[in-house]
């Protein structure tokens, strides 16, 4: 079993649709959880942290985490063409809090 | 005003050689750290420093050795290049170990 799972895609959705991307991880004592975008060519961006049991809504975005399943997302409402990206998953683990970083989801935004 | 930033960019050389590979920060954070994306697209963590002390050492070849000469530098030296050594290689930093950690725009390499 992978550390970091992720649905490699590509997930294609509608502009103005909501995407919804999802991550199990394997280490139940995880304790801090990130989602970062990567343009093509481009390096990770911090999109959401989220470290207690629920919703977290940052603007467009929601991350949610439910640590007793092991499983967090990410949601994008009003989804925009310059969503388009490859979404990286990343819990931390240990008491460096090594970040073990998910394969990512790559998501398409159609027009 | 960049907050992580490496050099070089770019850097396309032969097999054999030696080169080195420079970050530096100007965010106050106290943990740096390289990471390896390959073609497929993985994220690896090589090194991390915390306050200049080495804190994560990866399963990475002796041919890779860090260098953080204050809080604000991390550099990377690779001795005799291999033609898997081929991929983009990222610099970060956070202000703590468990906060967010913010990239460099990443440097690639490319071993002919």
């Amino acid at each position: 079993q992978k550390e970091v799972e992720q649905n490699s895609g590509p997930l294609s959705v509608p502009e103005g649709a909501i995407a919804s991307l999802n991550c199990t991880y394997s280490d139940r004592g995880s304790q801090s959880f990130f989602w970062y975008r990567q343009y093509s060519g481009k390096s990770p961006e911090l999109i959401m942290s989220i470290y207690s049991n629920g919703d977290k809504e940052d603007g467009r975005f929601t991350a949610q985490l439910n640590k007793a399943s092991q499983y967090v997302s990410l949601l994008i409402r009003d989804s925009q063409p310059s969503d388009s990206a490859t979404y990286l998953c990343a819990p931390a683990k240990g008491s460096n809090y090594q970040l073990i970083w998910g394969a990512g989801t790559k998501l398409i935004i159609k027009p | 005003d960049t907050a992580v930033s490496q050099t070089p960019k770019y850097l396309v050389t032969q097999m054999g050689n030696d080169k080195s590979i420079k970050c530096e920060q100007n965010l106050g954070h106290d943990t740096m750290y390289w990471y390896k994306q390959d073609s497929k697209k993985f994220l690896k963590i090589m090194f991390s420093y915390n306050n200049k002390e080495l804190i994560i050492n990866e399963t990475v070849p002796n041919r890779f050795s860090p260098k953080s000469p204050d809080k604000a530098h991390l550099n990377l030296h690779i001795n005799s290049l291999e033609l898997g050594d081929s991929a983009v290689y990222f610099c970060a930093s956070s202000s703590t170990q468990d906060q967010p950690q913010h990239f460099g725009d990443g440097t690639r390499l490319s071993i002919l």
